[in-house]
């Protein structure tokens, strides 16, 4: 059972818009920890998409974006393409734990 | 570019200790702004942060397996470790070598570099 909570998957059809939801608690997200986003491709690591909350590095196109509110957080990809299905995890510290945490992953399908 | 390389036996006995070592190459391990560190991908546990090391020192390892775990950096060679004892069955998993974003205190680090990961089975 992961620390943060995630839907095991969402799907959407090209062109559309998806959210992922990452579900924290007052000893992360509540406590003013940031949260960021990591993309996971088959058989690959995990790449980061968006760190401190809704920052992108070089190369993420603007379609990624993400916000927060006190215990949780949320993954938006607008015009959805095919090359966007992986999988996504957020991450955040956790005061409680004292350890940096993920959550259980969410599966993109594109329709 | 900064590239992070993984190493090690893709098995591992019950009750023995895993020794991994991360190779880095096309950067310095010896920056102030960065930790090193492990984290592991199993199928029943998802991501799991094992522990990080600062080159000057400082070491932050998660609190369950903080028993277990030594992760170790040395600048001389550019790379650093992990030792984990007591292996079980239940730390079957990729083990990937990551690099921490050392940014106004612990709430904002993320891991911004990854190595390709390596597979560890345990298994008698």
């Amino acid at each position: 059972q992961s620390v943060l909570t995630q839907p095991p998957s969402v799907s959407g059809a090209p062109g559309h818009r998806i959210t992922i939801p990452c579900s924290g608690s007052s000893s992360n997200f509540g406590a003013g920890s940031d949260v960021h986003w990591y993309r996971q491709l088959p058989g690959m690591a995990p790449k980061v998409i968006i760190f401190r909350t809704n920052e992108r590095p070089s190369g993420v196109p603007d379609r990624f974006s993400a916000s927060k509110s006190e215990t949780s957080a949320f993954l938006a990809i607008t015009g959805l393409q095919s090359d966007d299905e992986g999988d996504y995890y957020c991450q955040s510290y956790d005061t409680s734990l004292s350890a940096w945490v993920f959550g259980g992953g969410t599966k993109l399908t594109v329709l | 570019q900064l590239q992070l390389q993984e190493s090690g036996p893709g098995l591992v006995k019950p009750s023995e200790t895993l020794s991994l070592i991360c190779n880095v190459s096309g950067g310095s391990i010896s920056k102030v702004s960065y930790y090193w560190g492990w984290v592991r991908q199993s199928p029943g546990k998802g991501l799991e942060w094992i522990g990080s090391k600062h080159f000057g020192g400082s070491t932050y390892t998660n609190p369950s397996l903080k028993s277990r775990v030594t992760v170790s950096v040395d600048a001389s060679r550019n790379r650093f470790s992990l030792q984990l004892t007591s292996m079980t069955a239940a730390d079957t998993a990729v083990y990937y070598c990551a690099r921490l974003f050392d940014w106004a205190g612990p709430f904002y680090w993320y891991f911004d570099i990854w190595g390709r990961g390596t597979l560890v089975t345990v298994s008698s």
